[in-house]
């Protein structure tokens, strides 16, 4: 069966401008969660999805938003890009959560100029 | 303050060495989660754990909930699990989830 899909895989972006990542997870699973992943900071969550309610958030600015839609796709958004927001972005999808294991996608890395 | 500390940060180790990785953790956690990440940043899960102990292949993962202690072991090691090893825990309130910096393992055929 499909992986869990991230497009696009690489990005650079201008400082000030905003951004659109996407993840598809497996098919029938319904929680999505986001990570950021920064030489610097290591991994840190940013928030999970669950049946398109935000269930859980991390300790991110509001300028880091996301949302995921009836067929369980997840979209994260950034506004008013900062150079330090360059990293890798992985998704990850669960049939309900985290006592279930998660199947992480292979990554957005972006880079902001 | 980190609430998952692991140790050794770096490990070398000789293919066919017994290969153990530590994860300590400071908060009451429902599940703690022992990931692979390759260079190129793909992630695996490799166990999800909420006690006991699980063994998939030559790794084998332990995890003491009394003492918020969890060990990774990888018996007869191999280049090929030359990777980055991380643990993370997800908290049982306020479902925060947190990683360990990861331990950068090299295995020398």
């Amino acid at each position: 069966k499909a992986g869990v899909t991230q497009t696009p895989r690489y990005l650079i972006k201008t400082r000030g401008q905003q951004v659109t990542l996407s993840c598809s997870p497996i098919s029938g699973h319904r929680s999505v969660s986001w990570y950021q992943q920064t030489p610097g900071q290591g991994l840190q969550f940013l928030f999970e999805y669950f049946s398109e309610t935000q269930r859980n958030k991390g300790n991110f600015p509001g300028r880091f938003s996301g949302r995921q839609f009836s067929n369980s796709r997840s979209e994260m958004n950034v506004s008013t890009l900062e150079l330090g927001d360059s990293a890798l972005y992985l998704c990850a999808s669960s049939p309900t959560g985290p006592l279930y294991g998660y199947t992480f996608g292979s990554g957005t890395r972006l880079t902001v100029v | 303050k980190n609430e998952v500390e692991q140790s050794p940060q770096n490990l070398t180790a000789q293919e066919g060495e017994f290969i153990t990785i530590n994860c300590s953790y400071s908060v009451g956690i429902s599940a703690l989660h022992w990931l692979q990440q390759h260079p190129g940043g793909g992630i695996v899960s490799l166990f999800m754990l909420s006690s006991g102990k699980k063994k998939h292949g030559r790794l084998i993962a332990t995890i003491n909930i009394q003492e918020k202690h969890s060990s990774l072991h990888i018996t007869a090691s191999h280049p090929r699990d030359s990777a980055v090893y991380i643990c993370a825990v997800h908290q049982n309130t306020g479902n925060q989830f947190y990683f360990g910096t990861g331990t950068s393992l090299t295995v020398i055929p």
